[in-house]
């Protein structure tokens, strides 16, 4: 079975300071790992993803992320962040597949990042 | 707009009342996903199709819950005798199965029981 633990339910911060996103997982298997974004009144997004390589990936809006298997931690980092960025964030992670494909995904309870002016 | 599509985007029902909830992928993904999403939480997932086939479903899918993906396009999600509890945020997300794993979710269908 697999856990995802997003240790801060929120995140205040001013706009054009740095952030980040703290996020650990549990799993026996190998896994992929997502971060989706949630805009008010909107669906997920996808912000980025760590398949396999390089364990810093690169998402849109500026963010990023890096993949640490000794700590199986996955956090989210952003060297500035803007007005626009205020929303829930989900980190996410999923078993690799028999065929190497994702299956379903195991949420945390996500981080509502707010930033002020 | 992710390009997946999910009808009626708002229900009020009464207890014990069936709702059915209309999924429509992306056209080219095979693999089709519900979650469910209640307030503070993040989405659960409670079953997935590809194609046709429906090849997961969650403990957390009761006899009351059923899906279906009769032609391997749209799907539905059915509760039956509703009750408060089922009160959420029902979420579809559809992907290629081989080779790309994103995800993409439709806008959800936000269930109110009363």
């Amino acid at each position: 079975a697999q856990s995802v633990t997003q240790l801060d339910s929120q995140v205040p911060v001013f706009e054009e300071a740095p952030v980040e996103l703290r996020c650990n997982y549990s799993s026996s298997v190998s896994v992929y790992l997502f971060w989706y974004v949630q805009y008010p009144n909107q669906g997920l997004q996808l912000l980025l993803k760590y398949l396999s390589g390089s364990t810093l990936v690169k998402g849109i809006n500026g963010f990023e992320a890096e993949f640490n298997k000794s700590q199986t931690s996955f956090h989210l980092r952003k060297p500035s962040v803007h007005i626009s960025d205020t929303a829930e964030y989900f980190c996410a992670v999923s078993d690799r597949g028999d065929t190497g494909t994702a299956s379903k995904l195991t949420f945390g309870t996500g981080t509502r990042l707010q930033v002020m002016l | 707009d992710t390009g997946v599509s999910q009808d009626p985007r708002h229900k009020i029902t009464k207890r014990g009342q069936n709702v059915t909830f209309r999924c429509d992928p992306i056209s080219e993904h095979n693999r089709l996903y519900w979650y469910r999403q209640t307030l503070g939480q993040g989405p659960e997932f409670l079953t997935y199709f590809q194609n046709e086939a429906q090849l997961e479903k969650s403990r957390l899918l009761s006899d009351r819950f059923s899906a279906e993906r009769p032609k391997g396009s749209f799907s539905t999600l059915e509760i039956q005798r509703t009750e408060q509890g089922d009160s959420a945020m029902y979420l579809c997300a559809t992907n290629q199965g081989a080779d790309y794993n994103e995800q993409f979710f439709g806008p959800g269908t936000r269930l109110t029981v009363l």
